[in-house]
């Protein structure tokens, strides 16, 4: 597959909490980005991050991305309710080819 | 700008029969792809263009042509409508070598 990996599949957590997903490629990148879905709509553009950065915030997102490892984790702080969507990483491989995306993990902030 | 309009939103087929999904984009964008969602799957390439007279295949064309005539049109055809296209198809644009795509709000197609 030429799919990246997101982990957990499926994250709950209470609202205020944080909540981090991460996610894991195969081959060497140009960018990688991270989009929520909510359910039923099409997916929306969070922050992306590019190979020779290590970290970026946007509010209450934080992309950290580790090339050596090939992995990348996005944190989202002071969780709501809103923020109950799946999310995915993709990413954007040497010679900009489209994005391939992964999985997705499944957010749930309770109330 | 009404961004990346998709239509239609749902749309039921028999198998063998075919169809066009529409995908226009108002933004000027050059890159346009159509993916396909699937439970427990994410979302599968299955063609893309990087300008008008311009496609390419992804992850999974085969059963599905594309053409693109104009910047801001990439209709999505299904030749022979089977089963396992039963899906969510997606459409996105972007100005800038895929960063930062702009995506449709998806048809959910159902073959019978």
């Amino acid at each position: 597959s030429q799919q990246g990996e997101e982990d957990p599949q499926a994250l709950s957590i209470q609202e205020g909490e944080n909540a981090t997903m991460n996610c894991s490629y195969k081959t060497s990148i140009n960018n990688l980005q991270w989009y929520r879905q909510n359910s039923g709509r099409g997916l929306v553009h969070l922050i992306l991050i590019r190979s020779n950065e290590r970290e970026k915030h946007s509010g209450r997102l934080r992309v950290t991305l580790d090339t050596s490892k090939k992995s990348s984790s996005l944190l989202i702080t002071a969780s709501r309710a809103a923020d109950t969507a799946s999310y995915f990483c993709a990413q954007v491989r040497r010679g900009n080819t489209p994005l391939v995306f992964g999985k997705g993990t499944r957010l749930s902030v309770i109330a | 700008n009404a961004g990346v309009t998709q239509t239609p939103k749902f749309q039921v087929l028999k198998t063998g029969q075919s169809m066009t999904l529409q995908c226009a984009q108002d933004m000027n964008h050059e890159y346009m792809s159509w993916y396909r969602q699937d439970p427990g799957m994410g979302l599968r390439l299955i063609h893309y263009s990087v300008g008008a007279g311009i496609t390419d295949q992804g992850e999974v064309p085969n059963g599905y042509n594309v053409s693109r005539s104009t910047t801001e049109d990439f209709p999505l055809r299904l030749l022979s409508a089977a089963p396992s296209q039963t899906s969510v198809y997606f459409c996105a644009s972007t100005s800038t070598r895929f960063y930062e795509q702009y995506f449709g709000p998806g048809t959910r197609l159902t073959v019978t």
